[in-house]
């Protein structure tokens, strides 16, 4: 258990579904981050938030929507996604407000799968 | 392009022998970090380095960064099956436009049989 949970854990949705996946940190930080991993492929960060602004879009396609209503929460608002976007979607936390060298701490992730 | 790669990529032995991953890249980075994620779950830290070569241990790990904080080995002594996972090396970057920023190699399976 490492503070951060993440729902739901698996998820399937066809490509014109809307769907949410929702964090939540338990441990007082400042940053949330939102990352996707696919098979045989590094980590790729989507998204930075500090004191619940967004710092950071790494040229993420609109088709994915982040929103941090505070620095407890995180959502990942999902709408027309493609095939290729089945990955395993894993949130993160640090206690820094940035990309600092302190560590971050990863909920268990949500497994996607587009159809 | 700031890359941190990893090797091997696959590493199956059995109990009790010891291994070595490494992770290397041409760039500088201020601090490396170690994680593990087992199937099923998120990555979880094991540890930072920040000086270029300081070693640290953690039980049966040893985590080296090197002297020109390039590039990081990972030594597991006596390796358990309850080591088998995914290792990730994750290095913040001090130069160009990704300074601050975590990278992540795409990491090492090890498999550890009893």
């Amino acid at each position: 258990e490492t503070g951060v949970t993440q729902t739901p854990r698996h998820l399937v949705m066809g490509m014109t579904n809307k769907k949410s996946l929702k964090c939540e940190q338990h441990l007082g930080h400042n940053a949330m981050y939102w990352y996707k991993q696919s098979a045989k492929k590094p980590l790729e960060l989507m998204f930075v938030y500090n004191f619940k602004e967004q710092t950071e879009n790494n040229s993420v396609p609109s088709r994915f929507s982040p929103e941090c209503p505070n620095s407890s929460h995180l959502f990942l608002h999902l709408h027309t996604l493609q095939p290729e976007d089945s990955a395993l979607y894993l949130c993160a936390s640090s206690q820094e407000g940035g990309l600092a060298a302190d560590g971050q701490f990863f909920g268990p992730g949500t497994r996607l799968t587009v159809l | 392009t700031q890359l941190l790669e990893q090797s091997p990529q696959f590493l199956s032995i059995q109990e009790g022998e010891n291994l070595t991953v490494y992770c290397n890249s041409s760039s500088v980075f201020s601090s490396l970090q170690w994680y593990r994620q087992e199937p099923g779950e998120g990555p979880v830290l094991l540890v930072t380095v920040v000086t270029g070569g300081e070693v640290k241990k953690l039980k049966r790990l040893t985590f080296q960064f090197g002297d020109a904080r390039k590039d990081s080995s990972l030594h597991i002594t006596a390796a358990q099956p309850g080591d088998t996972g995914l290792y990730l090396c994750a290095g913040v970057v001090v130069r160009g436009s990704n300074t601050g920023k975590l990278i992540f190699g795409q990491g090492t399976t090890l498999q550890v049989k009893p």
